[in-house]
């Protein structure tokens, strides 16, 4: 597709309730990640995929937060057991590189936002 | 990764030159700067980066000073689709693992 795209837009959960977040990145793209913003807040870094290989997930704030690549291209984020404090807007966003060396800009989708009541 | 000090609001006039000041004293000799805006309800997007040599795209032109303790960003003429919150970032990590602070809230004005 032309760009990073994620679904649902709209989340609402009831607390207590799993739920999984879509992302299609960019075609070709190595890299991918994702990131929580709540409100009135810049975005936090959770997790990192290269391919299919999840490098970095040091930002995933509890073991209720789980992200998967299977085949190196779509990404979903879980979160079992949804509470409050979950309630943000989860980014997701994807670069071409796929190494340590240069940089290339990171795309972001326009992200999901997740209400828990 | 060094932190970085932005103000958290600005003003500027359309047709205006934008110039937004970041402070990023702790910076270490392999770190880059970093800027991303993020317009309302839409996702982060790329601006400029740069190590210690001034940077210049179609977007915008990035300003560091030669002891590399702080930056600037310069919307050359501001519209009023440029009203956005712009975040500076420093990080040593080639990659997209970003740290985006709180950024400034810039409002363009007819």
């Amino acid at each position: 597709g032309a760009g990073v795209s994620q679904s649902p837009r709209y989340k609402v959960a009831k607390r207590g309730q799993d739920v999984a977040l879509r992302c299609d990145p960019i075609s070709g793209h190595v890299s991918l990640f994702w990131y929580q913003q709540a409100l009135g807040q810049g975005p936090e870094f959770l997790t990192y995929f290269q391919n299919e290989a999840q490098l970095d997930k040091s930002g995933l704030p509890s073991d209720r937060f789980f992200a998967e690549r299977p085949e190196g291209s779509v990404s979903t984020l879980k979160i079992q057991r949804t509470q409050q404090e979950d309630s943000a807007v989860y980014l997701c966003a994807s670069s071409l590189e796929g190494g340590w060396q240069g940089y290339t800009e990171a795309f972001f989708g326009q992200g999901t936002r997740l209400t828990v009541v | 990764d060094a932190k970085t000090t932005q103000p958290p609001s600005m003003d500027c006039a359309e047709g205006r030159a934008a110039n937004l000041p970041c402070n990023h004293s702790t910076i270490s000799g392999n770190e880059y700067v970093y800027w991303y805006r993020q317009i309302h309800s839409q996702g982060p997007q790329y601006i400029i980066h740069g190590l210690k040599n001034n940077e210049t795209n179609e977007m915008a032109s990035l300003i560091i000073t030669e002891d590399r303790k702080s930056s600037t960003l310069i919307l050359p003429h501001a519209t009023l689709r440029d009203t956005a919150v712009y975040y500076c970032i420093v990080s040593r990590r080639a990659g997209n693992m970003l740290t985006f602070g709180g950024g400034t809230r810039l409002m363009v004005k007819p």
